[in-house]
């Protein structure tokens, strides 16, 4: 079945400190796969994508992404979050092909304190 | 603002009644699409529109709901016969061509009380 794992559904950081969020996927396919965040009370913002080429995907606001093809992974980094990153990331897993629909994770809330 | 629009932004009905949602995507995009957002989730795919036909619907998709997009410009979802666990964020989204990645509108939120 086709699924997008986020394991780490509460996460909460000190300013300053480093963040990696877990992101797995089970998917038969071509895939296109992609980090969203939501800051509270706005939409969907597209964080980064990843297509194809260099594994290792840079992002807005120094984030990056990093895909691994065997482990079906693609988890998010940041070395030094700010108070200002507090809010709720979501991974996506993309049809390369046809429709282009996403399957989503459940989502992580990231809490930041300053 | 050329982003992603969404009318109204909260909606709140009596079971039973039908309810209608409108999406405007950006002017150049070809795709849009249809989510549905339960607390605690993330997306879920209802629909997809490719200019004005509709390609794919989701299983989540019962017979109570249908989406248009009339001439392939903005798009409306229909709700007949509302229930409560039809309560949730309906997002629409637009693209163009193939892994643009999504723009995501506001939502609007459904409540059925």
């Amino acid at each position: 079945a086709q699924s997008v794992s986020q394991h780490n559904h509460h996460v909460i950081l000190s300013e300053a400190a480093s963040l990696e969020l877990g992101c797995n996927y089970s998917y038969g396919g071509t895939v296109n796969l992609f980090w969203y965040v939501q800051y509270p009370g706005q939409h969907l913002q597209l964080l980064l994508k990843y297509f194809s080429g260099d594994p290792l995907v840079k992002g807005i606001k120094g984030f990056e992404a990093e895909f691994i093809k065997s482990k079906f992974s693609f988890n998010l980094r940041k070395p030094s979050v700010q108070w200002s990153d507090t809010a709720e990331y979501f991974c996506a897993v993309g049809d390369a092909s046809g429709t282009y629909k996403y399957i989503f994770g459940t989502g992580t809330r990231l809490k930041v304190l300053a | 603002d050329t982003g992603v629009s969404q009318d109204p932004r909260h909606k709140i009905t009596k079971r039973g009644q039908n309810v209608t949602f409108r999406c405007d995507p950006i002017s150049e995009h070809n795709r849009l699409y249809w989510y549905r957002q339960t607390l605690g989730q993330g997306p879920e795919f209802l629909t997809y529109f490719q200019n004005e036909a509709q390609l794919e619907k989701s299983r989540l998709l019962s017979d109570r709901f249908s989406a248009e997009r009339p001439k392939g410009s903005f798009s409306t979802l229909e709700i007949q016969r509302t229930e409560q666990g039809d309560s949730a964020m309906y997002l629409c989204a637009s693209s163009f061509g193939q892994g643009s990645g999504y723009t995501f509108g506001s939502g609007t939120r459904l409540t059925v009380v």
